[in-house]
């Protein structure tokens, strides 16, 4: 298997650009997250998705991020307009949900955003 | 909202010390994961702890949940340098864990 498959893995842009990260889940994987990581807030849970739909999405810092998940097999996370504070390290885990119930999650490398 | 701190937030070992991270919620929590995330990598995931007071081991690594729910800690026994690294707790609840602040770990030969 694979594993989680992210891309970009360094993106770097000019302030006020739009930046869309992209995530291929484990393949049979019902449950998708993104998760953001910086040295001053750690690994900060964004959005996730079970069987494609958002469940919550309180993470979400503000109204310029969104995600998608189309399918089983893809999931972006876009930021509209890019600010120099959304620099961090984006993941995305999946894992196979049962009864409401987490089950390991598996990471992708990460993209690496830095935003100037 | 839930809340999970971990301590300490560093700490240097000489290789063979052993090392202990604490993990503690605010909340009672349905279950807990532990990961390790190498420098530059990704987290990946050590073990599951499900039962209240449960102890798991894994080589030198061992891992208890206490009996209230709220607090986990994993012990390393004689770390090696293999052991450099950020570990995480990570809450669980309903279809969604909450990562912990991390330990970072390093070991000098």
């Amino acid at each position: 298997d694979a594993g989680v498959i992210q891309s970009p893995r360094h993106e770097v842009t000019e302030m006020g650009q739009e930046v869309t990260l992209r995530c291929k889940p484990i393949s049979g994987h019902n449950s998708l997250f993104w998760y953001r990581q910086t040295m001053m807030r750690g690994l900060e849970l964004l959005i996730y998705f079970n069987n494609n739909v958002p469940i919550d999405d309180s993470g979400m810092p503000e109204d310029r991020f969104s995600a998608k998940m189309p399918n089983a097999s893809f999931s972006t996370l876009k930021i509209q307009p890019s600010e120099p504070r959304d620099s961090a390290v984006y993941f995305c885990a999946s894992t196979l949900m049962v009864r409401a119930t987490t089950g390991e999650l598996f990471f992708g490398e990460g993209s690496r955003l830095t935003v100037l | 909202g839930q809340q999970v701190m971990q301590i300490p937030q560093y700490q240097h070992v000489q290789e063979g010390e052993d090392f202990t991270t604490y993990c503690n919620s605010s909340t009672t929590l349905s279950n807990i994961q532990w990961y390790k995330q190498r420098p530059g990598g990704h987290p990946v995931f050590l073990i599951q702890l499900v039962k209240s007071g449960e102890v798991k081991k894994q080589k030198r690594l061992t891992f208890q949940f206490g009996e209230a729910k709220k607090n986990s800690s994993l012990h390393i026994t004689a770390t090696q340098t293999t052991d450099v690294g950020t570990y995480f707790c990570a809450g669980g609840g309903t279809y969604k864990y909450i990562f912990g602040t991390g330990t970072r770990l390093k070991v000098l030969a």
